[in-house]
């Protein structure tokens, strides 16, 4: 099955810096999304994102579907944006998402 | 409000009582699905269904039987628990035309002693 790797696995900044969270897969895509598991538990779709680039606010993420990954730019970080940040892919004929084992971000005030 | 919900939403139950978690989608998608989640394991897909009357096994299937007998329910039942289950469980839908984004819900957290 196809393999999704996210790096990197923990990472811990300083309120207002800004990060790059990369993942990488293993397959052609039709699917996409990048969440965000908030300390109670909750998945919260950021981007559906199977190819381009979107932006909302201070977060932005990248997919190169040719080169086979995408990138999830956060910038000016805040204490609210701890939490991990999971990468999910769906192949073409494959019915469920498959998840990378997440980035745990914390960030310090 | 476009949205999938869970019920419940926390559950503490014992070995072998059978119990039923539910699931329901008001946005029309054919496609619903039942995840959960483990420390270490990340989320695997657990039964799938493309449609009415349609379901299929995903990675993790034993111990858990799936029904679709409405497109707007798709319930996960645990017909004899066992504490190995104890996870959170997430219920997702999406449409299978056009965007093929997935919509989760708040997730269950389950807990067999």
């Amino acid at each position: 099955g196809i393999q999704v790797e996210q790096s990197p696995p923990d990472l811990i900044l300083q309120e207002g810096a800004n990060s790059t969270l990369r993942c990488n897969f293993s397959d052609s895509v039709n699917n996409l999304q990048w969440f965000h598991q908030n300390p109670w538990g909750q998945l919260i779709n950021l981007f559906y994102i199977p190819s381009g680039t979107k932006q909302n606010g201070r977060l932005s993420a990248t997919t190169v579907a040719t080169e086979r990954y995408s990138l999830l730019y956060i910038s000016s970080s805040q204490t609210t944006d701890s939490g991990v940040y999971f990468c999910a892919v769906e192949a073409f004929g494959n019915e469920k998402l498959t998840f990378g084992t997440g980035t745990r971000l914390t960030i310090i005030p | 409000e476009a949205q999938v919900t869970q019920n419940p939403r926390y559950l503490i139950t014992v070995t072998g009582k059978k119990l039923t978690v539910t699931c329901s989608q008001n946005m029309n998608h054919e496609y619903m699905s039942w995840y959960r989640q483990d420390p270490g394991l990340g989320l695997r897909q657990i039964y799938y269904s493309m449609n009415v009357e349609v379901t299929d096994k995903g990675d993790v299937p034993e111990g858990y039987k799936v029904s679709r007998k409405e497109k707007r329910n798709f319930p996960l039942i645990l017909e004899s628990p066992s504490p190995n289950q104890t996870s959170l469980y997430f219920c997702a839908s999406s449409s299978t035309g056009g965007s093929y984004e997935q919509y989760f819900g708040p997730g269950t957290r389950l807990t067999v002693t």
